[in-house]
């Protein structure tokens, strides 16, 4: 079942600027994780968040999260036309299974 | 490269084939899964095996069959699919089930 709902459904930007995207979920979590997938491909892990940490920094990705609200966000700081994919999020509910939402797209524009 | 490879990538079959998915990961990794994404859903969780055991069959139909025969090749067998069955299907391996996952490329699967 969906577990995480990513916002908004789609995202464009221009390329350098900030791009946020949101995920909210409905039960407690052991860890939440954000995917990239570009086209048709696999999805690519891009970071981990364990439910007693609020926030993570990798690069030019930062994620928050509020266990509080059952919600994490992830900043991609000055986007790269290589940042296009969608992205989602995925919680881990202390079954040891992902649950995934349906992702956002984002497209970076030059 | 992710270290976990599928093949074939792209796969069309008739409603009464046969045919079959594999996956290999050369990651060391315990845990293997198949997920089916289809346009606009979110990814679904099919099956989950650890230390080659099936932990985890998600109300799959039993038109779609996996095997695990070791901790690095997943199948996903396929007979008798549906339209609706076409899909992208991916495989995921990780270190432990709570843990980031690797996926693969993928099989585009198209049932006519």
């Amino acid at each position: 079942s969906q577990q995480g709902e990513e916002d908004p459904q789609a995202l464009s930007i221009q390329e350098g600027e900030n791009a946020t995207m949101n995920c909210s979920y409905k039960t407690s979590i052991n860890n939440l994780q954000w995917y990239r997938q570009n086209s048709g491909r696999g999805l690519v892990h891009l970071i981990l968040i364990r439910s007693n940490e609020r926030e993570k920094h990798s690069g030019r990705l930062r994620v928050t999260l509020d266990t509080s609200k059952k919600s994490s966000s992830l900043l991609i700081t000055a986007s790269r036309a290589a940042d296009t994919a969608s992205y989602f999020c995925a919680t881990d509910a202390y079954d040891y299974k992902l649950s995934f939402g349906a992702g956002t797209t984002v497209t970076v524009r030059a | 490269e992710t270290g976990v490879t599928q093949t074939p990538r792209h796969l069309v079959m008739g409603m009464t084939n046969k045919k079959s998915l594999k996956c290999e990961q050369h990651l060391g990794h315990n845990a293997m899964y198949w997920y089916k994404q289809s346009a606009k859903k979110p990814l679904e969780l099919m099956f989950v095996y650890n230390f080659k055991e099936q932990t985890e069959n998600n109300s799959v139909p039993s038109r779609f069959s996996p095997e695990c025969p070791n901790s690095s090749h997943l199948f996903l067998h396929l007979h008798t699919l549906q339209p609706e069955d076409s899909a992208l299907y991916l495989c995921a391996s990780s270190s432990g089930t709570a843990n980031e996952q690797f996926f693969g490329p993928g099989t585009r699967l198209t049932v006519l």
